[in-house]
Formats: structure tokens, C-alpha cells, sequence
């Protein structure tokens, strides 16, 4: 799998957009990009995942650059449950497990 | 719909034991997957199973090893425990081999004195 860049860590004042980055500057064309998070003392959470194309779901946006070596996910109104760490992973075609980096921890500050 | 379930929450095992940890997964999910998290990491993936075979496997010695059941339910057991087995191990079921999204247990936290 392609190895992911992310910041350690982030900040956004609730109510805000958060953004948060990920580098994969060398995923194949037929890896997957997914976004998961992880809430203090609970098992990860899936947010969304795309290929190519941008995403949205009720929890979030997915933005992938043209050239697909990095994406964005939007939170759109940031709250304070949203305080996590957040994992961008790309997945191989035809392999179904996850490879986790460190994530970026983003806190939600009042 | 019951979600991911895991047995125990917490366990306390000392140097050189053995240790079993429980996995139930989500109604009609036939994979799981089992996850180390040590403190401050992300998760590493242990192993699969699909359909009750083991269907890949990280970078963890033999010690590691696990079952699935005919429910789909799973198994996680760890021999002759050392210090570095201190962690958090999540179970994650999906439906099938596939990209489908796993779904996360609450995780197990062993600690090994």
C-alpha cells in the first residue's frame, strides 16, 4: 500500500470548516483513498473513501486533486464530538485491510 | 442491527501467559480482522479471516494466531505474552473480501505485567 502524509496535529474553533490534508504521492491507480476516525478510548470510525472523484456524505467531503497524490476532508461545521484522531489510508485493489499511519489528531476548541 | 462486540474490555495477564480475546461481528459480516494499537500508534493490522480461513496476515509472529467461527464470530490468541503485547486490539468485520467498510469494536485494552 501507498505510505500517507499527514499533519500531527490541527486545531478549529467549533462551528468552523476543518480541513484536514493528507499526501499520497505515490498511490496507484487503483488504490482507494479512505478517511477514518478515531475517538479517544473507541474503535475507528469510517467517515468516507473515493477514488477519484469528490465525495460528500452526511458526515463529510472528500476532495482529490486531479493527479490524485493528495486529498482534503472537509468537515463542514466542525463540533466538539468531533475532536479525534484522523486517519487517511489508501487501499490496494483486491486487498481488504487497512494500513494505519498516526493520523492527524484535530481538536475542536469553543 | 448489533454492532461489533469484543470480550473482555480490559485484562490484566502477566509475562508468559496466554491470552484469548473475543470478537463478535456485525450481523451478516463473514470477514473480521484483528488489530493491534500500541499507545500513541495507529492500529496494525494482525490478521483476517473470511469465511473461516485467515485470509492475510501482518507482520506478527506465530504466537499470534486466531479462529473464526460458522457464525463468523472470532478468536484473537496470544502465547507466551511479553511486555510489548501492552495494547489496545480492535476487531473489525466487514461484508465480504472487498473494499466494503470494516466496522470497528470498542477494542480490548490488555495489559501484560
Amino acid at each position: 500500500d501507498a505510505k500517507t502524509t499527514q499533519p500531527p496535529s490541527m486545531d478549529c474553533a467549533e462551528g468552523r470548516a476543518a480541513n484536514l490534508p493528507c499526501n499520497h504521492s505515490t498511490i496507484s491507480g487503483n488504490e482507494y483513498v479512505y478517511w477514518y476516525r478515531q475517538i479517544h478510548s473507541q474503535g475507528p470510525q469510517y467517515i468516507i473513501h473515493g477514488l477519484k472523484n469528490n465525495e460528500t456524505n452526511e458526515m463529510a467531503s472528500l476532495i482529490i486533486t486531479e493527479d490524485r497524490k493528495s486529498s482534503t476532508l472537509i468537515l463542514p461545521h466542525a463540533t466538539l464530538r468531533d475532536t479525534a484522531v484522523y486517519y487517511c489510508i489508501v487501499r490496494a485493489s483486491g486487498y481488504s485491510t487497512l494500513t494505519f499511519g498516526k493520523g492527524t489528531m484535530l481538536l475542536v476548541s469553543p | 442491527e448489533t454492532g461489533v462486540t469484543q470480550s473482555p474490555t480490559h485484562l490484566i495477564k502477566t509475562r508468559g501467559q496466554q491470552v484469548t480475546l473475543r470478537c463478535s461481528s456485525q450481523s451478516g459480516h463473514n470477514t473480521v480482522s484483528w488489530y493491534q494499537q500500541a499507545l500513541g500508534q495507529g492500529p496494525q493490522f494482525i490478521f483476517q479471516y473470511y469465511r473461516e480461513e485467515e485470509n492475510g496476515r501482518g507482520n506478527f509472529p506465530p504466537r499470534f494466531s486466531g479462529l473464526q467461527f460458522p457464525n463468523y464470530s472470532s478468536e484473537l490468541n496470544v502465547n507466551a505474552l511479553e511486555l510489548d503485547d501492552s495494547a489496545l486490539y480492535l476487531c473489525a468485520s466487514s461484508e465480504g473480501n472487498s473494499y466494503n467498510e470494516q466496522f470497528f469494536g470498542p477494542g480490548t485494552r490488555l495489559t501484560v505485567l
